[in-house]
C-alpha cells in the first residue's frame, strides 16, 4: 500500500528565507505527486503535480519540488516566503494504476512566517 | 465559476442522529470524492465515486454511506453518528479520462461535531 510521510509537523521561518518542505513517498511503481496547500479555514488548493518528464516541477504562488526517485522524495521548495504563505502543507501520491486514483496524503506540515 | 460546495459548513450534532452533508460540484466532473481530515492523520478518503452510480469504499468507510444518483452531486450520509466521527469533512471532483484521474478540486470543508 502507498504512504506519505512529512517528518515536519511544525516549520517556523522568517519572511524573506527560503523554504524546503520534505516529503517521502512509498509506492511501487512510478507515482503520481501532488502538493497542495490549504489557508486557514479554506479547503485544499493545489500547489503542483508531477506526472511524468522533468522532475522539477513548477507551481503557483512561486513554489516548485523535485522529484527523486532514489530517494523516493517529492520536497517543496520557494526560495523567499511571503507572510500570505503561512498556511499547512499536503504532499500526497496518487495511485495511477487504481482506476479510482485514490490520494494518500502525508499528516501535513504547518509552515508559520515570522515578521 | 467553477466550484465544489458543501453544506452545512459547520454542524454541532448529537449521537445517533442522521445526518447528511450535500456536496455539489458544476464543472461536470465525473469523478468526487470525501475526505476527513483529523489532526496529525492528513486527509482519509471515505468514498469515491467514478461516475453516476458508481461508488466504492476509500480507506475508512466505516459508519458512513455516500450516493451518487446525479453527476453534480454526492452527498455523504451518517446514518447514526458517533463522537469519533467530529471531524472536518471535505468533498473533491476531478476529471476522469478513462484511468486517469486529474488534480482533485476541494471544497471549503464542512466542520462536524457529535457529542
Amino acid at each position: 500500500a502507498q504512504s506519505v510521510t512529512q517528518p515536519d509537523i511544525h516549520i517556523t521561518v522568517s519572511e524573506g528565507a527560503s523554504l524546503e518542505l520534505r516529503c517521502n513517498y512509498s509506492y511501487g511503481a512510478t507515482p503520481y505527486l501532488f502538493w497542495y496547500v490549504q489557508s486557514p479555514g479554506q479547503g485544499l488548493q493545489l500547489l503542483l503535480k508531477y506526472f511524468s518528464g522533468d522532475t522539477l516541477v513548477q507551481g503557483i504562488k512561486g513554489f516548485e519540488a523535485e522529484f527523486k526517485r532514489s530517494q523516493s522524495s517529492f520536497n517543496l521548495r520557494k526560495p523567499s516566503v511571503h507572510w500570505s504563505d503561512a498556511a499547512e502543507y499536503f504532499c500526497a501520491v496518487g495511485d495511477g494504476d487504481n482506476a479510482g486514483n485514490m490520494l494518500t496524503f502525508g499528516g501535513g506540515t504547518r509552515l508559520m512566517v515570522k515578521p | 465559476e467553477a466550484q465544489v460546495t458543501q453544506n452545512p459548513r459547520y454542524l454541532i450534532t448529537v449521537t445517533g442522529k442522521k445526518l447528511t452533508v450535500t456536496c455539489s460540484q458544476n464543472m461536470n466532473h465525473e469523478y468526487m470524492s470525501w475526505y476527513r481530515q483529523d489532526p496529525g492523520l492528513g486527509l482519509r478518503q471515505i468514498y469515491y465515486s467514478m461516475n453516476v452510480e458508481v461508488t466504492d469504499k476509500g480507506d475508512v468507510p466505516e459508519g458512513y454511506k455516500v450516493s451518487r444518483k446525479e453527476k453534480r452531486n454526492f452527498p455523504l450520509i451518517l446514518e447514526s453518528p458517533s463522537p469519533n466521527q467530529t471531524s472536518l469533512y471535505f468533498c473533491a471532483s476531478s476529471l476522469s479520462m478513462g484511468h486517469l484521474t486529474y488534480e482533485q478540486y476541494f471544497g471549503p470543508g464542512t466542520r462536524l461535531t457529535v457529542t
